[in-house]
């Protein structure tokens, strides 16, 4: 079955550390993946994606992620994190011929001053 | 470019009582989903229309959820009659293509009493 696994609820990060987010998959065929992030009462924003091509994706806010095929994953980070960075994090999974997302349990992401 | 706008943004009404959300996708986007959010989860797929037409509904508690997208670009979706279980925000979101990114609406935070 076609799986994303995002293993940590919570994440733990003093300001200016860096910051990492786990997230792996499990697939038929190449995976596109996404990441998602929201905010408090907000819809989800969109962060970035990998389709194809370098396994360093950049996004929005600064943040960035690595495909790994060999390892299945597509981990979350950002050199240095913000306390505004604190919120809600979903990792995602395009699959099937209506390409519809297979959505990650999703990790709160808590950034301490 | 203007987002994915829904309304309303908060509704609360007594159980068996019927409700209707709006969902405007970004001009030009094809595709259209209504998910489904409880609190600290994943989103849940309820339906996909491309343009005007279903794509996939099976995740759609047919006996109390209609969904319709009659032109190809606003859509609706109602529940009639509301259950308790039904507490949840409701979450529309539109993408141009088969591998770009779903843009999401703010959502409709509905609790049912």
């Amino acid at each position: 079955a076609q799986s994303v696994a995002q293993p940590e609820d919570q994440v733990n990060v003093a300001e200016g550390n860096p910051l990492t987010v786990k997230c792996t998959y499990s697939v038929s065929g190449n995976p596109y993946l996404f990441w998602y992030v929201q905010y408090p009462n907000r819809g989800l924003q969109f962060l970035l994606k990998y389709i194809t091509g370098d396994n360093l994706v950049k996004g929005s806010y600064g943040f960035e992620a690595e495909f790994n095929k060999s390892q299945t994953s597509f981990h979350l980070k950002k050199p240095s994190a913000l306390v505004s960075d604190s919120a809600l994090y979903f990792c995602a999974v395009l699959v099937g011929s209506n390409y519809q997302l297979i959505w990650g349990a999703g990790t709160k992401l808590i950034i301490k001053p | 470019e203007a987002g994915v706008a829904q309304s309303p943004r908060y509704k609360i009404i007594e159980k068996r009582q019927s409700v209707a959300f709006w969902c405007n996708p970004i001009s030009g986007h094809a595709t259209l989903y209504w998910y489904q959010q409880i609190l600290g989860q994943g989103p849940k797929l309820l339906i996909q229309f491309q343009n005007n037409g279903v794509v996939d509904d099976s995740q759609l508690p047919k006996d109390r959820f209609s969904a319709e997208r009659l032109k190809g670009v606003d859509s609706t979706l109602k529940i009639q009659p509301a259950k308790l279980e039904d507490s949840a925000v409701y979450l529309c979101a539109s993408k141009a293509g088969s591998y770009n990114e779903q843009f999401f609406g703010p959502g409709t935070r509905l609790t049912v009493l």
